[in-house]
């Protein structure tokens, strides 16, 4: 079973910044890693499948690197409605598996 | 466009069952599959399991064997999650997510339902 481990837990950005999240695997998933966003009360979001292809609609700011084992996802300039919490899920593996979430708050 | 509906919130005592739909619309049902993706309170998300609308196979996660049981009905475009023998910390927010149709076949959870709130308490 594939263990999926993000960091930092939170992370306090300034609105206008650069955010760099972080996504390691227990074992390699290739790029068969998936970035989704959520909001309080919401259900998730994907942002970003293939490691860094853009689901639709989402933004440029948003842009994911990686393969194998680490993976990252930035956000190159927040905005406001950024700040929410992010999960990292490989999709190579059964089980599929979530990371424990980075939140991105406002500093 | 893409809409996974899914039920109403449920209330349920200690040793009941739950069963969740999840009503999909604006893509055909059976290219794709199913997976859900449930969220105790204020913790992260666990995937439970995933079920083909093209062909009915399953995967479960393995803690959750012997107690959930997903199906589709094609002819309503709905699939449904069933959990049984309920435990306090079954108490979550239950997802439906379109996924992949085919167990071999990597794919991303692309469209989500609005999820069910399922509490379990005496």
């Amino acid at each position: 079973e594939i263990v999926m481990t993000q960091s930092p837990a939170t992370l306090s950005v300034s609105p206008g910044e650069r955010a760099t999240l972080s996504c390691r695997a227990s074992q390699s998933v290739s790029s068969n890693l998936a970035w989704y966003q959520q909001k309080p009360g919401q259900a998730p979001r994907l942002l970003i499948y293939g490691a860094s292809t853009r689901a639709t609609g989402i933004p440029a700011r948003f842009s994911g690197s990686g393969s194998g084992t680490e993976f990252t996802l930035t956000i190159s300039s927040l905005q406001s409605e950024d700040f929410a919490v992010y999960y990292c899920q490989q999709y190579n593996n059964w089980p599929r598996a979530f990371g424990g979430g980075t939140k991105v708050e406002i500093k | 466009q893409v809409q996974l509906v899914q039920s109403g919130a449920e209330v349920k005592k200690p040793g009941a069952s739950v069963k969740v739909s999840c009503k999909a619309s604006g893509y055909t049902f059976t290219s794709y599959g199913i997976s859900w993706v449930r969220q105790a309170p204020g913790q992260g998300l666990e995937w439970m399991g995933w079920i083909s609308a093209y062909n009915g196979n399953t995967n479960y996660a393995q803690k959750l064997q012997g107690r959930v049981t997903m199906t589709t009905d094609t002819s309503t475009s709905t699939a449904y999650m069933e959990l049984r023998s309920l435990r306090s910390d079954d108490t979550a927010v239950y997802y439906c997510a379109r996924d992949g149709r085919f167990v071999v076949v990597p794919a991303a959870l692309d469209y989500w339902g609005q999820g069910t709130l399922v509490t379990v308490s005496s």
